[in-house]
């Protein structure tokens, strides 16, 4: 595996189901992003980890949960979601400056039901 | 009031037809203006970091320039490959660091 990978690709569930999202990233970077990207809107920074330490955090509800167990690897825990929350949700990673270049994943597609 | 605004939404050319996308930004001190090329179902791929005006970088047929108010990606005789939607992210001195403020994007069309 090459890059940034996330799985799974695609998810549907209800609103009162728990699941989730996982990023992996193959660069030896230490800063990893999750973005949600919504229809018609720009990408949203939700979360930022720096050397497994959240150093951002976006105003984002509390039924969004990160986890950075280390530094390859990143967890979106989702639980009592609304349909508004289906989106393309991104991950990234970038070396560790915030002027790094951030690489994306190809997404996770989550629906909400 | 957005911070970066992209136009136009939308760009229909024919192959060969040169043309320019255009990101206008407004932040207090800009750290690094970032081009990503995104196609359908998948996730942003990086193109360009511009940093300074006056600074410009080429890749094939693309070239991203920067002004203190916004940025140019032009493209040079397109080909279909070169459909996608194309994105503009800025990030300024006075955040905390790491987050970068996208615009919707550009979405680019190009037939035989």
């Amino acid at each position: 595996e090459t890059g940034v990978t996330q799985t799974p690709r695609h998810l549907v569930m209800g609103m009162t189901n728990k699941k989730s999202l996982k990023c992996e990233q193959h660069l030896g970077h230490n800063a990893m992003y999750w973005y949600k990207q919504s229809a018609k809107k720009p990408l949203e920074l939700m979360f930022v980890y720096s050397l497994e330490e959240r150093v951002e955090n976006n105003s984002v509800p509390s039924r969004f949960s990160p986890e950075c167990p280390n530094s390859s690897h990143l967890f979106l825990h989702l639980h009592t979601l609304q349909p508004e929350d289906s989106a393309l949700y991104l991950c990234a990673s970038s070396q560790d400056r915030p002027t790094d270049t951030q690489y994306f994943g190809p997404g996770t597609r989550l629906t909400v039901l | 009031e957005d911070q970066v605004t992209q136009s136009p939404e939308a760009l229909r050319l024919q192959e060969g037809e040169s043309s320019s996308l255009n990101c206008s930004y407004t932040v207090s001190g800009l750290r690094g203006l970032f081009w990503y090329r995104q196609d359908p179902g998948k996730g942003p791929e990086f193109l360009f970091t511009l940093y300074s005006a006056g600074e410009e970088k080429e890749k094939e047929r693309l070239k991203a320039t920067l002004t203190k108010k916004e940025s140019f990606l032009h493209i040079t005789a397109p080909k279909p490959e070169d459909s996608a939607t194309y994105l503009c992210a800025v990030q300024e001195n006075s955040n905390s660091g790491y987050a970068l403020n996208f615009g919707k994007g550009t979405s680019l069309l190009v037939t035989p």
